[in-house]
């Protein structure tokens, strides 16, 4: 079975620092993997994803991630960060069934506070 | 949010109530999905639906059911609500002609008093 689990349920950090987001996953199979991000009251928007390809994935914002095979991880990182990145941010492994559906699987989400 | 609407954006209602969410879409994604937001849990799938009239279980089904008479439409049903059903609810669309991500609705927040 699928598992994803996000390291730190809470990660502070002052503005233009880096940051790193943790997350490992368990799966047998080939897998794809996303980041989302959540401001307060909003719904979830996709930063990046992996498919295949490059480990290393850029996606908006700033942000990019590394998928590591043999550690099972897929860690989200950002070289300085903004207080704008204040968020909820949410790890997923996904599995890709035939018929085309697409089963997500979430990590427990990790909030990012970015403190002047 | 990828051409998604959730209605109500916010609900109280009392134990025991029915309860209809709606997710609307314009994008024409084959797929449709209704998950459940709580702290410390992430999201989890309650349903998903394949196409008009054609749905499955996801994995915290118990207590809904949905419906997907039109394309565009997937509505959930709570059909007697309890305390435990309060959380924020996300509508998701996809379709593997156009990729494997997820693209999400505003949510809405149903409290079950």
């Amino acid at each position: 079975a699928q598992s994803v689990t996000q390291l730190d349920s809470q990660v502070p950090v002052f503005e233009e620092a880096p940051v790193e987001l943790r997350c490992n996953y368990s799966s047998s199979v080939s897998v794809y993997l996303f980041w989302y991000v959540q401001y307060p009251n909003q719904g979830l928007q996709l930063l990046l994803k992996y498919l295949s390809g490059s480990t290393l994935v850029k996606g908006i914002n700033g942000f990019e991630a590394e998928f590591n095979k043999s550690q099972t991880s897929f860690h989200l990182r950002k070289p300085s960060v903004h207080i704008s990145d204040t968020a909820e941010y949410f790890c997923a492994v996904s599995h890709m069934f035939s018929g085309g559906y697409n089963k997500l699987i979430f990590g427990a989400g990790t909030r990012l506070a970015v403190h002047p | 949010d990828a051409g998604i609407t959730q209605s109500p954006r916010h609900k109280v209602t009392e134990t025991g109530t029915p309860v209809t969410l709606r997710c609307h879409q314009t994008e024409n994604h084959r797929y449709m999905y209704w998950y459940r937001q709580d702290p410390g849990h992430g999201l989890r799938l309650i349903h998903y639906s394949y196409g008009v009239k054609d749905t499955d279980k996801g994995e915290v089904s118990d207590g809904y059911s949905v419906s997907r008479s039109k394309t565009e439409d997937f509505l959930l049903t709570l059909e007697s609500a309890t305390s435990s059903q309060t959380s924020v609810y996300f509508c998701a669309i996809s379709d593997p002609d156009r990729g494997r991500e997820q693209f999400f609705g505003p949510g809405t927040r149903l409290t079950v008093l």
